[in-house]
C-alpha cells in the first residue's frame, strides 16, 4: 500500500448507529487531518493531529470523536449522527506538523469515505 | 473575514487552453496551493506558490500575484482526463489553510 488509504469507501448508517472511519498513511508523515467535504462547499477542517497529539478541533460536534493511536493511523468514531452529516469525509497527512509553513505543509489526501446518514 | 473566490464551473474544449482564477482575502499569506479532484476521488496536489510569478509543470502552470491577492491555474493542451474540480487553498499568517469551494472544469470534445 502506498499513500493514504481510507476504509470504508462508502457507509450508510442510521441516526442511532455507531460506526468508525479508518485512515492509514504510508508516507512517514507526522501530521494527520480529518476534513468534511459537502457539495459545492469548501473543505471543512475537523481535526488535526501532530505526532499523535490533537492540536486543532474546529468546534466539531461531540458526535464526532477522533482517535490517533500512532502517527500512521487515524480514526473517526461516529455516533448518533444527523442527516446533515452526510458528506465525503477525507483524511490527509503532511510531512511536518501542521502550520510549519511552506511546501512541507503540503497535504496528501485519501480517497475519502462517502457517508450517508438516514 | 477570510475568503477564497473561484468560479463554480467552467467549460473548455479538448486541445485548448483554460485559465482558472482564484482570488483571496486572508489575514497574512504563507503560500497558495492548487489541487485537482476527480469525482469520487482524493484531491491530488498540483502546485504550491509562495513567491510572485509563474511556476510551470508540464501542461499545468500556476501564477501568483501577492499584491493583487490573485492566482491562476493554467491548463494547456486540454485532455478529457482533465475534467475534474480544481481546488485553491491559501495559507494565512497562522499557517492555517483556507479553502475555496472548487471549480468544476468540464472538457468537451
Amino acid at each position: 500500500e502506498t499513500g493514504v488509504t481510507q476504509t470504508p469507501r462508502h457507509l450508510v448508517m442510521g441516526m442511532t448507529n455507531k460506526k468508525s472511519l479508518k485512515c492509514e498513511q504510508h508516507l512517514g508523515h507526522n501530521a494527520m487531518y480529518w476534513y468534511k467535504q459537502s457539495a459545492k462547499k469548501p473543505l471543512e477542517l475537523m481535526f488535526v493531529y501532530s505526532l499523535e497529539e490533537r492540536v486543532e478541533n474546529n468546534s466539531v460536534p461531540s458526535r464526532f470523536s477522533p482517535e490517533c493511536p500512532n502517527s500512521s493511523h487515524l480514526f473517526l468514531h461516529l455516533h448518533t449522527l444527523q442527516p446533515e452529516d452526510s458528506a465525503l469525509y477525507l483524511c490527509a497527512s503532511s510531512q511536518e506538523g501542521p502550520w510549519s509553513g511552506g511546501a512541507a505543509d503540503t497535504q496528501y489526501f485519501g480517497p475519502g469515505t462517502r457517508l450517508t446518514v438516514l | 473575514g477570510q475568503n477564497i473566490d473561484q468560479p463554480t464551473e467552467m467549460t473548455a474544449t479538448e486541445g485548448a487552453i483554460v485559465q482558472i482564477n482564484c482570488t483571496y482575502q486572508t489575514s497574512g499569506f504563507n503560500g497558495l496551493f492548487w489541487y485537482q479532484q476527480h469525482a469520487g476521488e482524493a484531491p491530488t496536489f498540483l502546485s504550491y506558490n509562495v513567491l510572485d510569478g509563474l511556476e510551470e509543470k508540464g501542461r499545468f502552470s500556476s501564477f501568483l500575484s501577492r499584491s493583487k491577492g490573485y492566482s491562476y491555474l493554467l491548463l494547456k493542451e486540454l485532455q478529457m482526463k482533465d475534467s475534474a474540480s480544481y481546488l485553491c487553498a491559501c495559507m494565512d499568517s497562522n499557517y492555517q489553510l483556507i479553502w475555496g469551494a472548487g471549480t468544476k472544469l468540464i472538457i468537451k470534445p
